[in-house]
């Protein structure tokens, strides 16, 4: 069965670096989306993405995030100046009906 | 504001016993409702959805879920708990037009005791 794959599992960074987080969806998918989920709390939508574009982001997503499916299997999402409060657990998701399916997710965690 | 509640922190249930995780929800326009399950340092797993049709629900593993819309809930149940279902429920709501993105209750922790 075909899964979602996001590398690293686990990213530790300094405070002002940047970061890229992968992501490879299933290969049929359309939609495309990034969640966190700091710890303890909901899991929060971050952004989606559809024929090449966001189509609609949270207000979490600032200018300091963006998003990229740069080879039609890649997704990425890069977090230009990392500051404290982005430490979470980061999951990429696909989908091509209503349901998403989800990678293991990478823990992101700034220092 | 749209929302999804999942009064219950943590269930505790005797393996072969049935199990309800309760969730409820609040969207403008009609929901499109999801159960997904986490066990530990994994991701999160689809498990069941209701989009629309038939009020009950089946999915994985035996689990299945009941919509209802006048009590806007939408429990997850299982007729026979076994020890392996322990792990995180999470319930997600989206609704049309909102670009498909689901809205995530605080999850619930259940643990089926042998």
């Amino acid at each position: 069965e075909p899964e979602v794959t996001q590398t690293p599992s686990h990213q530790v960074t300094q405070m002002g670096q940047e970061v890229i987080l992968r992501c490879v969806p299933i290969s049929n998918h359309l939609y495309f989306y990034w969640y966190r989920q700091i710890l303890g709390q909901k899991v929060e939508f971050l952004v989606s993405f559809y024929n090449n574009e966001i189509s609609e982001k949270s207000e979490i997503f600032d200018d300091q995030f963006s998003v990229e499916r740069p080879d039609g299997s890649n997704f990425t999402l890069k977090i230009r100046s990392t500051k404290l409060e982005d430490s979470a657990m980061y999951f990429c998701a696909g989908s091509r009906g209503r349901e998403q399916y989800f990678g293991p997710g990478t823990r992101l965690t700034v220092t | 504001a749209q929302s999804v509640a999942q009064p219950e922190d943590q269930v505790n249930v005797a393996e072969g016993n049935p199990l309800t995780v309760k969730c409820t929800y609040s969207v403008s326009g009609n929901p499109y409702l999801f159960w997904y399950v986490q066990y530990p340092n994994r991701g999160l797993q689809f498990l069941l959805k209701y989009i629309t049709g038939d009020n009950l629900v089946k999915g994985s593993y035996g689990f299945e879920a009941e919509f209802n819309k006048s009590q806007t809930s939408f429990h997850l149940k299982k007729p026979s708990a076994l020890v392996s279902d322990s792990a995180l429920y999470f319930c997600a709501v989206s609704y049309a037009g909102n670009n498909r993105k689901l809205i995530w209750g605080l999850g619930t922790s259940l643990a089926v005791n042998p």
